[in-house]
This record gives C-alpha cells, sequence and structure tokens, in this order.
C-alpha cells in the first residue's frame, strides 16, 4: 500500500523568507499523481500545486513550486516570500494513476507559522 | 461560483441519532467523494462515486452510507453515530476520479458524537 510521510509536524519562517516542506512517499508505481494541499484555519482544503510523475520538470505555481525527485520518492514544497496567509496546515497528497476510485493517500499534514 | 456546498458546518449529536451530512456541487463533476480528518491521520477516504448510483467503498467505510441519486448531491449517511465518528468531514469532487484533474473540497462538517 502507499503511504505519504511529511517529517515535519510544525516549521516556522519569517514573513519574506522562503521555506521547504519536506514530503516522501513509498510506491511501487510508476505513474502516479502528487499534491499539495493548503488548510488554513477556515477549514477548506485548497489545492496549492499538482504534479504528474511522468512529467521530469517540476511544477511551479505562482510563489509555490515543488522539487519531486521521483527515484528518491521525494516531492517537497518551496514556498518563496512568504506572506502572513500563507500560514496553514500542508498536506502532501498521493493518488495512483489511471484508476477512477480518487483515493488521495495524505500525509499527516505540516502546520507553518509565518512570523511578521 | 464553482464550489463544493456541504452543510451543516457543525453539528454535535447524540449516540444512536440517525444524521445525514448534504454535499452539493455545481460544476457538474462525475466524481465525488468523502473523507474524514483526524488529529495525526490525515484525510481518510470513506466512500466515493463515479457516477450517478454508482458508489462504492473507500478506506474507512464503517458506519457510513452514501447514495448518488442526481449527479450534483453525494450524501453521507450516519445510520447509527458513535462517538468514534467525531471528525472533521470533507466532501470533494472533481470532472474525474483518475486524479488528472484534482479535486474541489467543501468547508468541512465538524460533527462531534457525545
Amino acid at each position: 500500500a502507499q503511504t505519504v510521510t511529511q517529517s515535519q509536524p510544525e516549521m516556522s519562517v519569517q514573513e519574506a523568507e522562503t521555506v521547504t516542506l519536506s514530503c516522501t512517499y513509498d510506491t511501487s508505481e510508476s505513474d502516479y499523481y502528487l499534491f499539495w494541499y493548503k488548510q488554513p484555519p477556515s477549514r477548506q482544503m485548497i489545492l496549492v500545486i499538482r504534479q504528474e510523475a511522468y512529467k521530469q520538470q517540476n511544477a511551479t505555481e505562482n510563489r509555490f513550486s515543488v522539487n519531486f525527485q521521483k527515484a528518491a520518492k521525494s516531492f517537497s514544497l518551496k514556498i518563496s516570500d512568504s506572506q502572513l496567509g500563507d500560514a496553514a496546515m500542508y498536506f502532501c497528497a498521493y493518488q495512483n494513476y489511471g484508476g477512477s476510485q480518487g483515493n488521495l493517500i495524505f500525509g499527516k499534514g505540516t502546520k507553518l507559522s509565518v512570523k511578521p | 461560483e464553482a464550489q463544493v456546498t456541504q452543510n451543516p458546518r457543525y453539528l454535535i449529536t447524540v449516540t444512536g441519532k440517525k444524521l445525514t451530512v448534504t454535499c452539493s456541487q455545481n460544476m457538474n463533476h462525475e466524481y465525488m467523494s468523502w473523507y474524514r480528518q483526524d488529529p495525526g491521520l490525515g484525510l481518510r477516504q470513506i466512500y466515493y462515486s463515479m457516477n450517478v448510483e454508482v458508489t462504492d467503498k473507500g478506506d474507512v467505510p464503517e458506519g457510513y452510507k452514501v447514495s448518488r441519486k442526481e449527479k450534483r448531491n453525494f450524501p453521507l449517511i450516519l445510520e447509527s453515530p458513535s462517538p468514534n465518528q467525531t471528525s472533521l468531514y470533507f466532501c470533494a469532487s472533481s470532472p474525474s476520479g483518475t486524479g488528472h484533474y484534482g479535486y474541489t473540497f467543501g468547508s468541512g462538517t465538524r460533527l462531534t458524537v457525545v
């Protein structure tokens, strides 16, 4: 069974600085999707970024980028120019490619604090 | 506005009293699913539906029922709630369950069973 591990329960960053959240996963599949979701205090789950495993290029969305290392099964999220609104729980998630169950396997989350 | 709407946002109930949490999406998505979120465990899938009248179990289906009679609605039913079902529940939808499009989540329902 696939598993997702986020080894940093909590992280802190100074406003305007850069922070990297770690995520590793375990799978025997070669094709899959990886996601980062943000959960602010409002509880809404917001998709931050999505990566397809067969694409070597790292995904980027504005200030958010990933470092996808397929061989190492690592999928870290980098937040540049951190803003107060980035404070939230961040969840890394995995899904097998090609299935229709849509079962996202989530990590336990990393709580990010942003200091002014 | 494209969204997934869950109701209620908060619910406190007593053990054994049947309840329904509603979920509705306005994006004409084929796929819908339910997750529960517990501290230290992340989110786990309860049930999913690939289309109208097609539902199947996720990883933690015990104690839950669902139905999909219309494309836009996917209610979660707890026939006899127990305290171990106290949790934060999320409904999600997508054009498909393949992962290609990502998923849109509702705002969550905080359920407490006493």
